[in-house]
């Protein structure tokens, strides 16, 4: 059925390490992905997306990784500060004018 | 530019009442989309709008309804509210187009139903 994956409900890093979170999503025809973050009381906060005619992509301090062979998506974070401690959601659009997320994923940043 | 504005904030009901939520896009956004989040559930799709036309409607009973205006100000509707309905309410704008849907979305807090 519809949906998009995520490996682990939770993750734990140390400052400073960096952070990469995983995502799996079912759909083939996806053509566009995204990763959002929520922090507790708000809603979702775009960070970054990538577009399936690319492999990666880089902001600052993160980098999306699309491997559509394998249907999966990562999301890492360089030098993962406690600001960054949030739940991240891979999130995909198959075309049907709908966003599909996944169950999200818990990051804790260790100071 | 403002952000995406949901009124209320929060709001507690009784089985079997209606309510309605409210949605203000960013200005210039003309597709909006709503989103139930629940613990149990995560982030289901309701239904997305764009120019007064409902363009995909999420796996949701007919109890759920929406509609937006030709400012592009969205409401929810949920009537005979069951204890299953107190979820975070989520609305999301964006800058697609009418042939295109492949710009992030833009949430608002949203609004906290409690279903008592």
């Amino acid at each position: 059925g519809e949906s998009v994956g995520l490996h682990l409900p939770t993750l734990s890093v140390q400052e400073g390490d960096n952070s990469i979170i995983n995502c799996a999503y079912s759909n083939s025809a996806s053509d566009y992905f995204i990763w959002y973050k929520q922090e507790s009381g708000k809603g979702p906060q775009f960070i970054i997306d990538i577009r399936s005619n690319m492999d990666k992509r880089q902001g600052q301090r993160v980098t999306v990784l699309l491997n559509k062979t394998v249907k999966h998506l990562s999301l890492q974070i360089a030098a993962t500060q406690p600001g960054d401690s949030a739940v991240y959601f891979c999130a995909e659009n198959t075309g049907g004018f709908k966003t599909i997320f996944g169950a999200g994923t818990r990051l804790f940043v260790k100071a | 530019k403002a952000g995406v504005t949901q009124t209320p904030r929060y709001l507690i009901k009784t089985r079997g009442q209606q309510v309605t939520l409210s949605c203000s896009p960013i200005s210039g956004h003309r597709s909006v989309s709503w989103y139930q989040q629940t613990p149990g559930q995560g982030l289901q799709f309701l239904f997305e709008y764009f120019s007064e036309t409902q363009r995909n409607k999420g796996n949701f009973p007919g109890r759920f309804s929406g509609r937006q205006f030709s400012n592009s100000r969205s409401e929810m509707n949920v009537s005979t509210l069951e204890l299953g309905d107190s979820a975070l309410y989520l609305c999301a704008s964006s800058s697609d187009t009418a042939s295109s849907y492949n710009s992030p979305l833009h949430f608002g807090n949203g609004t906290r139903l409690t279903v008592t």
